[in-house]
């Protein structure tokens, strides 16, 4: 069935450095792929998305670039802030679960003044 | 704004008590979703709906029930809670079924069950 790994955390940065949070995912056919944050004492909301092969999501900084050739869809930011820190989860929806979304186990960001 | 809220933030009961979470979308959305989240287990999908009184199995539904008697609120209970379904429960909706669709959720209700 459909599935979605990404990198355990936590991950600890300080303000200003890179970041890349890995996610690679199994699916059939062509799944849509989703990045969800969740700050502390909140639900989830959407971060980025993409929909087909090449796409880029991005908002706020964060970008994801889906790759059919890799499986993946790695979440990256140039210069994280204190702000940023939260949990956050790749996922994906496909054809053969399309009323669901699969998610992964989540990683933990923390960001160091 | 897009507008989802669950009947508590924290709740506490004891074995075998009968438990009911609320989640109220203020979206006019088609679909709506109940999950537990866990450490290491990311979220899980105990059941959903796509139209009122209409309603499907997730992953883990055991123990779990739900009810959607309108659209814009959907229900899940606990017929008997168990120590086992301690957890951070979070609703969700969407506007329709394709696989596109981004799902909006509330804040998350947690429940210790002692």
């Amino acid at each position: 069935g459909d599935s979605v790994t990404q990198m355990e955390g936590p991950v600890t940065l300080s303000e200003e450095a890179f970041l890349t949070i890995n996610c690679t995912y199994t699916a059939t056919g062509y799944p849509s792929l989703f990045w969800y944050v969740q700050y502390p004492g909140e639900g989830l909301q959407l971060l980025l998305k993409a929909t087909k092969a090449d796409d880029k999501g991005s908002n706020k900084g964060f970008e994801a670039t889906y790759r059919k050739e890799t499986t993946s869809f790695h979440l990256e930011k140039g210069s994280v802030q204190v702000s940023d820190s939260a949990v956050y989860f790749c996922a994906l929806t496909g054809y053969s679960s399309a009323s669901k979304i699969i998610f992964g186990s989540g990683t933990r960001l923390s960001i160091r003044p | 704004d897009v507008k989802v809220t669950q009947s508590s933030r924290y709740l506490v009961k004891r074995t075998g008590e009968k438990v009911f979470l609320e989640c109220v979308q203020d979206m006019d959305h088609e679909n709506m979703f109940w999950y537990r989240q866990d450490p290491g287990l990311g979220l899980r999908l105990i059941y959903f709906s796509y139209d009122v009184k209409m309603k499907e199995k997730g992953d883990i539904p055991e123990g779990y029930s739900v009810s959607r008697e309108k659209k814009e609120r959907f229900s899940l209970i606990l017929e008997s809670a168990s120590t086992n379904q301690t957890s951070m429960y979070l609703c969700a909706s969407s506007l329709g079924l394709a696989n596109q669709e981004t799902q909006y959720f509330g804040p998350g209700t947690r429940l210790l069950v002692l």
